[in-house]
């Protein structure tokens, strides 16, 4: 399978702990980004990645959330001491460049309790 | 926020025609037009981009307006596997390049 994959597909945790996810890009994509997604909304951008480099963090990412690609390949998302609030489809895409269309994976089902 | 307006719900018979209509009347000359569709419990799923002229592929067919402000996504022969949320975008400069942000999209309910 050369798509975008995700691990965990399903975490649950308790409040106050820390999680965290994984995203494998697919191989030659050079940027990848990251989305939450609540029940019936559009997914919300988090951040984004050229290469290792983070190019920008939307403010909705609090300082409980970091996000790391050490060598520009896959990346990880970090919450620490979730809350209830996180619980969300966390979701990364990637693609090949400015101009093109990002694919995504199917996501990490976060469940806070 | 999303630079793109689209109706809340539309509904298609299935074998019909899907067309699916996007406003994004502050488009600058130089930004693509994106649809992705979202089938429910899953990642959204790019479908095509372009920039002035008609584009088509295995998936659907994109019709812009000469003046670039609007755009219509073309399912040709719906299924009722098309039933999904189709979100319009044209991508938002940031502080590090583009970037993809979702509205809230079109559910399409393709009915037998």
């Amino acid at each position: 399978d050369t798509g975008v994959s995700q691990d965990p597909r399903h975490k649950i945790t308790k409040r106050g702990q820390n999680v965290t996810f994984r995203c494998d890009p697919i191989s030659e994509h050079n940027r990848l980004y990251w989305y939450r997604q609540t029940l019936g909304q559009g997914p919300e951008f988090l951040t984004y990645f050229q290469n290792e480099a983070q190019l920008e963090k939307s403010r909705l990412l609090s300082d409980r959330f970091s996000a790391e690609r050490p060598k520009g390949s896959f990346s990880t998302l970090e919450i620490q001491r979730t809350e209830q609030g996180d619980s969300a489809m966390y979701l990364c895409a990637s693609s090949s460049g400015q101009g093109a269309g990002a694919f995504f994976g199917q996501g990490t089902r976060l469940t806070v309790v | 926020d999303a630079k793109t307006t689209q109706p809340p719900s539309m509904d298609c018979a299935e074998g019909r025609a899907a067309n699916l209509p996007c406003n994004h009347s502050t488009i600058s000359g130089n930004e693509y037009v994106y649809w992705y569709r979202q089938i429910h419990s899953q990642g959204p799923q790019y479908i095509i981009h372009g920039l002035k002229n008609n584009e088509t592929n295995e998936m659907a067919s994109l019709i812009i307006t000469e003046d670039r402000k609007s755009s219509t996504l073309i399912l040709p022969h719906a299924t009722l596997r098309d039933t999904a949320v189709y979100y319009c975008i044209v991508r938002v400069r940031g502080t590090g390049g583009f970037k993809t942000i979702f509205g809230a999209g079109t559910r399409l309910f393709v009915k037998a």
